[in-house]
């Protein structure tokens, strides 16, 4: 069966260190998402991709980039950690045929920065 | 600020009881989705409306779009322990948009 999974599940980094959260989906959907949840602000969108060397800014882009080098795989990288980010980050696919826009989500990875 | 914001932030209610959560914009959506949230996971898809004023229900659960897409709500009648979770709306600004823009969530606790 086709999935989303996110690595890894928990981290605990400390301030100022490079991270990267690792999100692969076997859907085969061209349209990748990272998001973080905080209580009381629901998801809100980081970067997305709409097919492979596509990446665009969300809403909370500021401290994060990511890359798209091929369909599966979608590396979200903090450059430099700040308590500020930590959250549990969701990624999600959806296809470019889904007139309904219906997302799938991975089980998120729950972040700590110290 | 959320382009969505959902009411109540949190609901715990009993068994049996009814429910509803609204999902409230300035703006206007194509199409309005809500999605169910159990901990340790990430959401599921409950539904999808995309006409002013549909209607759609799901067993015990109602969902409805407002007629001028602004808006939506989600009754629950005679809520079961099953229905606890956070709830989302989420919508897309335009057709065949990717991006969702997702609201502030309501977690509800259905009491035994």
């Amino acid at each position: 069966d086709a999935e989303i999974t996110q690595s890894p599940r928990h981290k605990i980094t400390e301030t100022g260190r490079q991270v990267t959260l690792a999100c692969h989906q076997t859907w085969n959907h061209n349209n990748m998402f990272w998001y973080r949840q905080d209580l009381g602000h629901g998801l809100r969108l980081i970067h997305y991709s709409y097919g492979v060397h596509d990446t665009n800014k969300g809403e909370v882009s500021d401290g994060y980039s990511v890359s798209r080098s091929n369909t599966e795989d979608l590396p979200l990288t903090l450059e430099s950690a700040a308590s500020s980010q930590t959250s549990v980050y969701f990624c999600a696919s959806s296809a470019d045929t889904s007139s309904y826009n219906e997302q799938f989500f991975g089980p998120g990875t729950r972040l700590t920065v110290l | 600020t959320q382009l969505l914001e959902q009411s109540p932030q949190f609901l715990s209610i009993q068994e049996g009881e009814n429910l509803t959560v609204y999902c409230n914009s300035s703006s206007v959506f194509s199409s309005l989705q809500w999605y169910r949230q159990e901990p340790g996971e990430g959401p599921v898809l409950l539904v999808t409306v995309v006409t002013g004023g549909e209607v759609k229900k799901l067993k015990r659960l109602t969902f409805q779009f407002g007629d001028a897409r602004k808006d939506s709500s989600l009754h629950i009648t005679a809520a079961q322990p099953g229905d606890t979770g956070l709830y989302l709306c989420a919508g897309a600004r335009r057709t065949g948009a990717n991006n969702l823009f997702f609201g502030t969530g309501t977690r509800l606790t259905v009491i035994p």
